[in-house]
């Protein structure tokens, strides 16, 4: 399976964003980037997920470089409640089979 | 509308005993993801079910451990015999048909070997 590489942690503050990267350089054409975030004692959330395009939605945006060997989530505006463990996962042909790693705990100063 | 419901949250249990953990998925939503998290690892699927239907099972250890989705009720891992290395967060998450991204996840169950 192609792996991730996330930093283990960021720290940012409360109303500017937040840019968390991912490094999958072995990738395939095949892969979907998903990202996920995990609260304390809660179960993963989806935040965004891409294959080739930027994506926006509600809750971030998903920066995909041109040769899909990294991707960045961006949190336009960090608040308290977007301290988690994120998690850039790689589908690897089974978007239902996710392999989560360590993640990247991001800590949202007040 | 509720989301995924996982029950017990936390369960403990003796070596030896067995251990029952039930997920309700979503409302419409048909597909059942059972994951685990053991203590400073990342989750890992486990088994991926239909309703009275295991479509992938590539993750669950081979002995001891079973999982259904009956065509009424909620779906059940089952640990038969539960030694302390079964100790961990098992997670369900769901999906309604043809959706391949974007899954509910439930709040988990902790499961303690003593």
């Amino acid at each position: 399976d192609a792996k991730t590489t996330q930093p283990n942690s960021m720290e940012s503050n409360e109303e500017e964003p937040v840019h968390l990267p991912c490094n999958h350089s072995t990738i395939s054409g095949t892969d979907y980037i998903h990202w996920y975030r995990q609260l304390p004692s809660q179960g993963p959330e989806y935040v965004i997920h891409g294959l080739t395009s930027n994506v926006n939605n509600r809750m971030a945006s998903l920066a995909i470089a041109e040769d899909r060997k990294s991707s960045t989530l961006i949190l336009h505006r960090a608040t308290l409640r977007d301290a988690a463990v994120y998690y850039c996962i790689l589908s690897g042909g089974s978007n239902y089979k996710l392999t989560f790693g360590k993640g990247t705990l991001l800590t949202v100063n007040p | 509308n509720a989301g995924v419901m996982q029950n017990p949250r936390h369960l403990v249990r003796r070596r030896g005993q067995e251990a029952r953990l039930r997920c309700s998925p979503m409302k419409g939503h048909s597909h059942v993801y059972w994951y685990r998290q053991l203590p400073e690892e990342g989750l890992k699927f486990m088994v991926y079910l239909q309703k009275e239907n295991i479509i992938d099972e590539s993750g669950m250890p081979k002995e001891r451990f079973s999982a259904e989705f009956p065509k009424e009720g909620p779906s059940i891992l089952r640990i038969q015999q539960v030694v302390r290395g079964d100790s961990a967060a098992y997670f369900c998450a769901s999906s309604p048909p043809g959706i391949t991204y974007g899954y509910t996840f439930g709040s988990g169950t902790r499961l303690t070997v003593v």
